[in-house]
């Protein structure tokens, strides 16, 4: 069965700390994974998209990886921000139907305190 | 910013009404979505259209349906309203990828919420 596991479910950090996030993955065959911060109340918006050939992608303070091997992705924030507090999707996507079908992980609620 | 928007971004209604939420997009996009989401978990795809004229049910059944006769254009409808609706529906675009089989970034609006009394 596609699944997409994320872990914490939750964190809270102090503004100015590193976090990291983790997304374990049983989708097959793989197409790309994708990170999404989703702002309470608002829709999601992305912050990268990695292909089976791509271990590292940056976006800013966010940095994901990939190991294709074992099937897991980290989303590592760098010097949180009070503006970082948000719920962080991991997405996959397979390549084995023609919809290219989109396998969502429930996400992880990211607070973070002054 | 994503060029996606939804109408309303809030609705509160009885049982029975019919309700239609909008969704515009300016990009140009063939495909477009619509997912539902409940608190905590994850996005559930209920209706997707690679084209005008294009409708498909997703993974989740919904009683509700939809209509493309515009490409910017993807309207849900639900006909008779329940509680059990009450929910936060997401609209989404994205481009064709390079292969039929391949989703290319994908841009949300910002969510109706829907709440049915």
């Amino acid at each position: 069965k596609n699944q997409v596991e994320q872990s914490p479910q939750s964190l809270i950090i102090l503004e100015g700390k590193n976090c990291t996030l983790q997304c374990n993955y049983t989708v097959s065959p793989f197409s790309n994974l994708r990170w999404y911060k989703q702002d309470t109340g608002r829709g999601p918006v992305s912050l990268t998209i990695m292909t089976f050939s791509e271990n590292t992608k940056s976006n800013g303070r966010y940095t994901a990886t990939l190991d294709a091997d074992t099937k897991q992705s980290s989303l590592h924030i760098t010097a949180s921000q009070l503006s970082d507090s948000a719920s962080y999707i991991c997405v996959v996507s397979d390549r084995g139907s023609t919809l290219g079908r989109l396998y969502f992980g429930r996400g992880t609620q990211l607070t973070v305190w002054p | 910013e994503a060029d996606i928007y939804q109408t309303p971004r809030y609705l509160v209604i009885g049982t029975g009404k019919k309700i239609t939420l909008e969704c515009s997009q300016t990009m140009g996009h063939d495909k477009m979505y619509w997912y539902q989401q409940d608190p905590g978990m994850e996005l559930h795809l209920i209706h997707y259209s690679y084209g005008v004229n294009s409708t498909e049910k997703g993974d989740l059944s919904s009683e509700s349906t939809v209509s493309r006769i515009r490409t910017e254009h993807f309207p849900l409808t639900l006909e008779s309203a329940r509680p059990s609706h009450t929910s936060q529906y997401l609209c989404a675009s994205s481009e064709m990828g390079a292969l039929s089989h391949n989703t290319g970034e994908l841009f949300f609006g910002e969510g109706s919420r829907l709440t049915v009394l």
